[in-house]
């Protein structure tokens, strides 16, 4: 089973600053995901990725296959970014995705 | 365009009742799943079913069944609740198996 680790656990910014999330797996991939889970406990796919880097507004994904490691960055972040984000990754041909625990973003007006 | 509708939002049981979890989505997609979602760890996948009338178990299956009503329907049953379940669950469809995931909101369940 792959296990999937994100930290920080815990993250707060001030409005305006560049953040950044990891993820590390510990077996090869055939895609990862990111999602957001809103304060109100709704969750929303933002990128599915299996290579390179992916953009979406403010919000960059990027993976690094060798190292089985991805990357959640938003730039000029904003109070409504705050929510937990959450990496998952599928093992080759797995039905199965494999789910981080979560970061907690909180960002401060 | 409702997206994946899940009912109840709220529910409290007592230790051995039996409740039903719907779950509905309108966007034609073939896979659906049920997960739970407990403090401090990941989203733990309970059963899904890949296409219309096929199911199969997840990672946490024991004390849930379900039932894959039709493309559009797939529920999730608690025969004897117990509260080692309080939890929240989501429900969640894919146009197929390994595409981006559409979430419900989300029922929280208590057992005590």
């Amino acid at each position: 089973k792959n296990e999937v680790e994100q930290s920080p656990q815990n993250l707060t910014a001030q409005e305006g600053e560049f953040i950044t999330i990891n993820c590390s797996y510990s077996v090869g991939i055939s895609a990862l995901h990111w999602l957001q889970q809103h304060p109100g406990g709704g969750i929303v796919s933002l990128f599915m990725l299996s290579s390179g880097k992916k953009k979406h507004g403010r919000l960059i994904a990027t993976i690094n296959i060798q190292e089985k490691h991805s990357s959640l960055h938003i730039t000029a972040s904003h109070p409504r970014d705050s929510a937990v984000y959450i990496c998952a990754v599928r093992s080759g041909s797995a039905r199965q995705l494999t789910f981080g625990s979560g970061t907690q973003l909180t960002v401060l007006p | 365009n409702a997206g994946v509708t899940q009912t109840p939002k709220f529910q409290v049981l007592k230790t051995g009742q039996s409740m039903t979890l719907q779950c509905a989505q309108d966007m034609n997609h073939n896979s659906m799943y049920w997960y739970r979602q407990d403090p401090g760890m990941g989203l733990r996948l309970i059963y899904y079913s890949a296409s219309e009338g096929t199911t199969d178990k997840g990672e946490v299956p024991n004390g849930y069944n379900v039932s894959r009503l039709n493309k559009r329907e797939f529920s999730l049953r608690l025969e004897s609740a117990a509260p080692s379940q309080t939890s929240v669950y989501f429900c969640a469809s894919s146009e197929a198996n390994g595409a981006p995931l559409h979430f419900g909101n989300g029922t929280r369940l208590t057992v005590t």
